[in-house]
């Protein structure tokens, strides 16, 4: 069975800054995806970036990237000239086989305006 | 296209009562996907569909959850007896394939159950 830590419950950030949300994971699996979803009050799940684990390469969409360190099991996302759209919580999960993701328990991201 | 809906949008009931939660996923979408979201936790998956079978359900939490899907597509969450631990939001998610690595899941706005 994985594990999905995010081990930071709340974060802040004035608007146009930049922060990173951490998460870690733990499995046995070798091949295998992980993902970054956005859930605002709405309850709806957005899916925000996806890494797949056999590219090195770290996933970018436009302000979200992702810093992949297979090896310490670390997946964290950076957010770039943070917006207020961006408020909401952050889900890191992990994918691997035919079973539903493994969600950690989220951080919850405030921008300061 | 049109997204993975969910109905009721909230539900609230007494203990004791039998509850029916209802997932219509993206057409063409051949595996579905519930999970459960407790206030202040992440998600917990429940259960999932390859068409209409539904290889494990051990993750649904008691034998008072089960779980249906028809023709491949309309899949019905049902709670007996529903308890006050019941309480959570339930997702519905859905994906082009059966599985969780390569293919995202779409997720559904979720269904609110209250249990008084």
């Amino acid at each position: 069975a994985q594990t999905v830590t995010q081990s930071q419950p709340e974060m802040s950030v004035q608007e146009a800054e930049t922060v990173t949300l951490s998460c870690t994971y733990d499995t046995s699996e070798s091949d295998y995806y992980l993902f970054w979803y956005k859930q605002p009050p709405s309850r709806q799940m957005i899916l925000v970036i996806r890494q797949e684990a056999y590219k090195q390469q770290n996933a970018t969409e436009n302000r979200f990237s992702v810093n992949f360190q297979k090896a310490a099991k670390s997946f964290s996302l950076k957010i770039s000239d943070s917006q207020l759209g961006d408020a909401a919580m952050y889900f890191c999960a992990f994918g691997g086989g035919a079973d539903g993701l493994t969600f950690g328990k989220g951080t919850h991201l405030i921008i300061q305006p | 296209g049109a997204g993975v809906s969910q109905s009721p949008s909230n539900k609230v009931t007494e203990k004791g009562k039998d509850v029916e939660l209802r997932c219509d996923p993206i057409s063409g979408h051949t595996a579905l996907y519930w999970y459960r979201q407790s206030l202040g936790q992440g998600l917990e998956f429940l259960i999932y569909f390859q068409g209409n079978s539904a290889p494990d359900k051990s993750g649904l939490p008691s034998d008072r959850f089960s779980a249906e899907r028809t023709g491949g597509s309309v899949s019905t969450l049902t709670i007996q007896r529903t308890q006050q631990e019941d309480s959570a939001v339930y997702l519905c998610a859905s994906s082009p394939r059966a599985s969780g690595s390569s293919y995202e899941q779409y997720f559904g706005p979720g269904t609110r159950l209250t249990v008084t």
